[in-house]
């Protein structure tokens, strides 16, 4: 079955990028989402299909995705990004999400 | 505005049952698949079950096939998951998720917790 690899904890400076991968096999040939879950809430997605932010989510969330590695970068980071962010494909009628990345901002 | 609503969790014993309901609003239920989407304490997501929007078509994850059913019921804008023979690692919060009809959840319940005691 098809995999996806995130780092377990990824931290930044207030104010500067943080960049939260996302791996997997030809994972540029499927559409990559991305959700921030802070504790205690439900997900939130902060991007669909690779690139694109839905309303309300600021434009410091920007996504790409190329062959091995989907990416999620967030600019100028804010306490309040501080969460868990997972990625997320579909693959043969299935719902695939990676394990998991912790976002501390420091 | 879109709710989804989830009850039905608690405490069961190893091997027992529980049914969870999703009760949506605010959109036109027949015209998306459903997701129920599991996260164990302090882990990660884990998609468990899908549904088609007439109901025809329905997908899990291994670990719960011949367990575990989903079902919906259009005409009351709600999704069920049927969990049979629970085991102590079916313990987790269960969110009820719709699909944007593009692979990915743009919308979650708050989910319900389904605590398994051995």
């Amino acid at each position: 079955s098809y995999e996806l690899t995130q780092p377990l904890s990824v931290s930044v400076a207030l104010g500067q990028a943080a960049t939260i991968t996302c791996g997997g096999n030809n994972i540029g040939t499927k559409s990559v989402h991305w959700y921030q879950q802070k504790p205690g809430q439900a997900p939130v997605l902060v991007i669909y299909r690779d690139t694109n932010r839905p309303s309300g989510i600021p434009e410091r969330f920007s996504g790409s995705n190329s062959g091995n590695t989907a990416t999620l970068t967030i600019s100028r980071a804010q306490a309040g990004d501080e969460a868990d962010y997972f990625c997320q494909v579909w693959d043969s009628s299935t719902v695939i999400f990676g394990g998991g990345t912790k976002l501390t901002v420091l | 505005e879109v709710q989804l609503v989830e009850s039905g969790g608690g405490l069961v014993q190893v091997g027992g049952s529980l049914r969870l309901s999703c009760a949506a609003s605010g959109f036109t239920f027949s015209s998306h698949w459903m997701n129920w989407v599991r996260q164990a304490p302090g882990k990660g997501l884990e998609w468990v079950a899908s549904i088609k929007r007439d109901g025809s078509e329905k997908n899990y994850v291994d670990s719960v096939k011949g367990r575990f059913i989903i079902s919906r019921d259009n005409a009351k804008d709600s999704v069920f998951l049927q969990m049979n023979n629970l085991r102590a690692e079916d313990t987790a919060v269960y969110y009820c998720a719709r699909d944007s009809g593009s692979g990915y959840v743009d919308y979650w319940g708050q989910g319900t917790l389904v605590s398994v005691s051995s």
